[in-house]
Order: C-alpha cells, then sequence, then structure tokens
C-alpha cells in the first residue's frame, strides 16, 4: 500500500511562510493527496487536496511535484491558530500516519 | 449546517462491557468511515460504509468490533468484551459521494477509556 511520510515537528515564527512536506513515493497514478489538520481534542479538519496541478484555497496551497512522489503543503502567514498536527493521506487508503506537529512561535 | 455529531462524547466502561458509539453524519452524505486514534498517534482507519453497505471493515483489530448503518445515515460503533488496550478516542467521519475525491468530516470523536 502507498504511505506518506512527514516530518515529526517543525517550528515556524508567527506570520512567516510555513513549508510542510510529505513524501508518498509509491504514489499511484489515481491517488489524490488531502491534507488535514487535527487541533487539540478536535477531530480532523480538512485542507485541500490535490491530484496534479497545484492548488489554492483560503487556507492554504499544495504544491505537488511534477512526478507526484512528493508535495508540500504551504501557510502563508502561520498565526498562533495553525498550531495543529498536519496529515498528508493519500485519499484512498485512509492512511494518516503521526503527521507532522506545527509549533507556532509568536 | 449541522455537522458530525457523535455521542456519547466520553465513555467509560469496565474491562469485560460491551460499548456502542453513534455516529449522525451530515445529511445527504454518502459514505461513513470510523477511525481509531491512540493517544499521540494518527487517525487509524477502522471500516467505511457507503450508504448502507459495509465496503470496507479490514481495519477492524478483532471480531469484537462491529459496525452498522442499516439505513444508510447514523451509524453504530459496537465493542464487546472491551479491553484495556481499546482505550482511545473513536472518530467517525462522513463524506459526500465517491471516496477519492471528497473530503471527510469528522466529528469531535468519543473517547472511550476501559478500567
Amino acid at each position: 500500500d502507498a504511505k506518506t511520510t512527514q516530518p515529526n515537528s517543525m517550528e515556524s515564527n508567527e506570520e512567516e511562510p510555513v513549508h510542510l512536506p510529505c513524501n508518498h513515493s509509491t504514489i499511484s497514478g489515481t491517488d489524490y493527496i488531502h491534507w488535514y489538520r487535527q487541533l487539540p481534542s478536535q477531530g480532523p479538519e480538512y485542507v485541500i487536496h490535490g491530484l496534479t496541478s497545484n492548488v489554492n484555497n483560503r487556507m492554504a496551497s499544495l504544491a505537488i511535484a511534477e512526478d507526484r512522489k512528493s508535495s508540500t503543503l504551504i501557510l502563508h502567514r502561520a498565526t498562533l491558530r495553525d498550531a495543529a498536527v498536519y496529515y498528508c493521506i493519500l485519499r484512498n487508503q485512509f492512511y494518516f500516519g503521526t503527521g507532522t506537529s506545527l509549533t507556532v512561535i509568536p | 449546517g449541522a455537522g458530525v455529531s457523535q455521542s456519547p462524547r466520553y465513555k467509560v466502561a469496565k474491562r469485560g462491557q460491551d460499548v456502542a458509539l453513534r455516529c449522525d453524519p451530515i445529511s445527504g452524505h454518502v459514505s461513513l468511515f470510523w477511525y481509531q486514534q491512540a493517544l499521540g498517534q494518527g487517525p487509524e482507519f477502522l471500516t467505511y460504509f457507503q450508504n448502507e453497505a459495509q465496503l470496507d471493515k479490514s481495519g477492524l483489530p478483532s471480531d469484537r468490533f462491529f459496525a452498522e448503518r442499516p439505513e444508510g445515515s447514523v451509524s453504530t460503533l459496537k465493542i464487546q468484551r472491551t479491553q484495556q488496550e481499546d482505550s482511545a478516542v473513536y472518530l467517525c467521519a462522513s463524506s459526500l459521494a465517491r471516496v477519492f475525491t471528497y473530503e471527510q468530516y469528522f466529528g469531535p470523536g468519543t473517547r472511550l477509556t476501559v478500567t
């Protein structure tokens, strides 16, 4: 099964951009890349998804490598409310892994 | 509109008791998912329904775990003869239609503690 790997933790200063990487080297052609985030004591929240092209929405941007073996979630200006665990998943695999815990420093 | 709701939010069970966890998905959502999340870990897939059909139950850890969605809306996850290792947060999510393209909307979870 295709799986994803992410760094365990990252830090960012408030109001600076954050680039959260994800490797998915065994991705198949039909796998959509989804990103979710989970704040403490809450269920995961959808952030963004894409298949091949880069995507933007009000929350973030998703940059997908040309070979689709990696992707990067971009938060353009981190706020304290963005402190959460971020999960990169391949949509039809249901595998969340342990995600990246993002700390935002005031 | 209303999101995914789960009840109870907290459940304490003595080892050996049976428990039933309820999930009310977003109205009209076809797909429903159950996940188990241990402390400090990411959600782990348990099972998936499309309408009333259980299409994937490969993540259920043992035959003590059973899920149903008889009318294609509300779902119940039942755990028989609970064990301490069943202590976790149980998350339910629903999705509008096909698995691969639509995002999942998660409920707040039910925290189960087995003593």
